[in-house]
C-alpha cells in the first residue's frame, strides 16, 4: 500500500522563523506536490517536482520554496512564517501526471 | 485560465438516496477532470477520472461521474448514499496538453453529509 507520511501533524511556529515540513512517499513516484488548503478555497498547488533536483512553481509559490535531494523526499520551507501562512498543507506524490496519494496532512499555526 | 467551480458548498442526503454533486470547469482545451474525496483528518484519495474515451466513468465506492463538454459539466453521483460517504468531495482540472506533471485546478470543495 502506498505511503506519504507527513512529518508533523500539527505545528506551531512564531512569525519570522524558519519552518521545514517534510515529506516521505514509499513508491519511487517521479511526481511530488505540495498543496495548502484553506476553507473555501480548495487546494491550491505551491510547488511540485517531477524529478530529484528539479522543481517547478505552482499557483502561491511566494515565501515558500522546496528542496528534493532525494527522490522519496520533498521538503516545503518557509522561509520566514507569516500569519497569512497558517493553513493546512498537503503532500502528494504520482508515478505520472495527476497527484495519486496524499499524505494526511500538517496543520500550520504561525502566531 | 481554467476554473472550476462546485455548486453548493454543502450537500445533505439521507441515507439510501441519490447522491449529486455538481461540478462546472472553464478551460480553453480540452480536459481531464478528476474527483477526490477527503475523510475528515485525511489527505484527499482520487475517487475518478476522465482523461479521454467513454465520457460515463466509473470509480471506487459506487460513485460516478459524467463528462459533458456542451454543458462544461462533469457532476458526480452515486444512487445511493450510505453513512460512510459523509466526507468533502473535489473537483479538479487539468488542460490536457503540456508536460505530464499533472497541474490540477481545484474547486472549492463540497461538503456531504449523510443523514440517517
Amino acid at each position: 500500500d502506498v505511503k506519504v507520511t507527513q512529518s508533523s501533524r500539527y505545528l506551531v511556529k512564531r512569525t519570522g522563523e524558519k519552518v521545514f515540513l517534510e515529506c516521505v512517499q514509499d513508491m519511487d513516484h517521479e511526481n511530488m506536490f505540495w498543496y495548502r488548503q484553506d476553507p473555501g478555497l480548495g487546494l491550491r498547488l505551491i510547488y511540485f517536482s517531477y524529478d530529484v533536483k528539479m522543481k517547478e512553481k505552482g499557483d502561491i509559490p511566494e515565501g515558500y520554496s522546496v528542496s528534493r535531494e532525494k527522490k522519496e523526499r520533498f521538503s516545503l520551507i518557509l522561509e520566514s512564517a507569516s500569519t497569512n501562512q497558517t493553513s493546512m498543507y498537503l503532500c502528494a506524490s504520482s508515478f505520472r501526471g495527476a497527484p495519486l496519494h496524499f499524505g494526511n496532512g500538517t496543520r500550520l499555526t504561525v502566531t | 485560465a481554467q476554473s472550476v467551480t462546485q455548486l453548493g458548498s454543502h450537500v445533505s442526503v439521507s441515507e439510501g438516496a441519490l447522491v449529486l454533486l455538481r461540478c462546472n470547469y472553464s478551460s480553453s482545451v480540452p480536459p481531464y477532470l478528476f474527483w477526490y474525496v477527503q475523510y475528515p483528518n485525511q489527505g484527499l484519495q482520487l475517487l475518478l477520472k476522465y482523461t479521454t474515451g467513454a465520457t460515463l466513468v466509473k470509480g471506487i465506492n459506487g460513485f460516478e461521474a459524467e463528462f459533458k463538454k456542451s454543458e462544461t459539466s462533469f457532476h458526480l453521483t452515486k444512487p445511493s448514499a450510505h453513512m460512510s460517504d459523509a466526507a468533502e468531495y473535489f473537483c479538479a482540472v487539468r488542460d490536457s496538453g503540456g508536460t505530464s506533471y499533472g497541474k490540477l485546478t481545484f474547486g472549492q470543495g463540497t461538503i456531504l453529509t449523510v443523514h440517517p
